[in-house]
């Protein structure tokens, strides 16, 4: 139990253009989802808490307005990155904590990862 | 912040017991003690959780002191799979995200 998933898995696309990932809990409901982002050889930094039904809470220095989040149900939060420039290129990560039908509710659980890359 | 403190890197013969100490100083009392794997371009993978004492599972030990001001992961006879880094993390059970440290990177040699 407690699988989240991520889609796309690897995505390129030109500068200025808006990129979605989603991110699902298969087979438990999330009502708090993060994202993440990771640079090669550094650790994950995180972004935002998503939580579901109401506006996520962004991390200092992350912007709300480039990096949108929408958590519309309790098992999908998605994370689009508008005008996406050279410098968004990372590895996007979601994560969500373990709810009622399964996985430790006290445990974070993550998914596969987004690798973006902006030519 | 990271709450946690580790070593950088590690490295280890295949079939060797393998001990990664984290220092949490300032662990507060509804925290829990968390270690997740992550290999190159993969999301991080829960290995173990622990409250207190000794926890064991299929693949780890977590052997966590009185004081909880620190914790050790043990991974029994390594295999050159294993080579990832493992990161150590506290948080409580509530919404609070948790916050990656460096974590340590394993080499496992054969």
């Amino acid at each position: 139990g407690a699988v989240v998933s991520q889609h796309p898995s690897r995505v390129i696309c030109k500068s200025g253009t808006s990129v979605k990932i989603e991110c699902r809990s298969l087979d438990f409901q999330a009502t708090t989802m993060f994202w993440y982002r990771q640079f090669p050889k550094q650790s994950l930094m995180l972004m935002a808490t998503s939580n579901e039904g109401s506006k996520a809470t962004y991390e200092q220095g992350v912007e709300k307005d480039k990096f949108l989040i929408n958590h519309a149900s309790l098992t999908l939060s998605t994370l689009t990155v508008t005008s996406a420039h050279p410098e968004d290129s990372s590895f996007y990560i979601c994560s969500a904590r373990g709810g009622i039908a399964g996985g430790r509710r006290d445990t974070q659980y993550f998914g596969p990862g987004t690798r973006l890359t902006v030519l | 912040l990271a709450k946690t403190t580790q070593p950088i890197s590690m490295d280890s013969y295949e079939g060797q017991e393998v001990n990664i100490t984290c220092s949490h100083n300032n662990i507060a009392t509804n925290d829990y003690i968390t270690w997740y794997q992550q290999f190159p371009s993969q999301g991080p993978r829960f290995i173990i959780q622990g409250y207190k004492t000794k926890v064991t599972n299929e693949v780890a030990s977590l052997f966590i002191p009185a004081d909880r001001k620190s914790s050790t992961l043990s991974l029994p006879r390594v295999s050159l799979s294993d080579t990832a880094v493992y990161y150590c993390l506290v948080g409580d059970s509530g919404n609070t995200p948790l916050v990656f440290g460096k974590g340590t990177r394993l080499s496992v040699i054969a």
